[in-house]
């Protein structure tokens, strides 16, 4: 079946550093990737996604590219804020199986 | 509408009582699903549909859950019977036209609490 693994946390980071949360993928043929966010006090929004190969998706200075040798789609941010801080997702849609497969979510808090 | 929405936002129940968590998808998606996000648990999947047939019930946890939509709109889920540890986020969301590429949307939640 399909599965998400991610990077356990809380991550705590200062402002400005540069941040990688790991995610790591178990499916059968070519899922959909995605990085989903929750805010504190807010419903999860997408945040990026790819739905093929080599693929990078971006936004809001996050990038993350889908790695179908190592199985990966790890989300980066060169310069955090302090208004990054939230819940990441990372999650995967495959064809035939409609639902999101998500993974245990990582708490980021960014100190000034 | 504008986004999903979901009712009520805040649910607190009694052990035993039966309740019901109302979705409203965005106005033209054809695809609805139901997630539950606990603690410790992460998220969920319960629950799908496309128009108004369910082709994935396999993460309803026990048959005290049920679900239905109506219309290819509003979709309904209710649990009755409550036990404490049905208390999670029930989590709706709904995409244009259920491929896997396209983007689900979801709405802010049902906070359900079981005493």
């Amino acid at each position: 079946g399909n599965s998400v693994t991610q990077m356990e946390g809380p991550v705590t980071l200062s402002e400005e550093a540069f941040l990688t949360i790991n995610c790591t993928y178990t499916a059968t043929g070519y899922p959909s990737l995605f990085w989903y966010v929750q805010y504190p006090g807010e419903g999860l929004q997408l945040l990026l996604k790819a739905t093929k190969a080599d693929d990078k998706g971006s936004n809001k200075g996050f990038e993350a590219t889908y790695r179908k040798e190592t199985t990966s789609f790890h989300l980066e941010k060169g310069s955090v804020q302090v208004s990054d801080s939230a819940v990441y997702f990372c999650a995967l849609r495959n064809f035939g199986n409609e639902k999101l497969t998500f993974g245990t979510g990582t708490r980021l808090t960014i100190i000034p | 509408g504008a986004g999903v929405s979901q009712s009520p936002s805040n649910k607190v129940t009694e052990k035993g009582k039966d309740v019901e968590l109302r979705c409203d998808p965005i106005s033209g998606h054809t695809a609805l699903y139901w997630y539950r996000q606990s603690l410790g648990q992460g998220l969920e999947f319960l629950i799908y549909f496309q128009g108004n047939s369910a082709p994935d019930k396999s993460g309803l946890p026990s048959d005290r859950f049920s679900a239905e939509r109506t219309g290819g709109s509003v979709s309904t889920l209710t649990i009755q019977r409550t036990q404490q540890e049905d208390s999670a986020v029930y989590l709706c969301a709904s995409v244009l036209s259920g491929t896997p590429q396209e983007t689900q949307y979801f709405g802010p939640g049902t906070r359900l609490l079981v005493l």
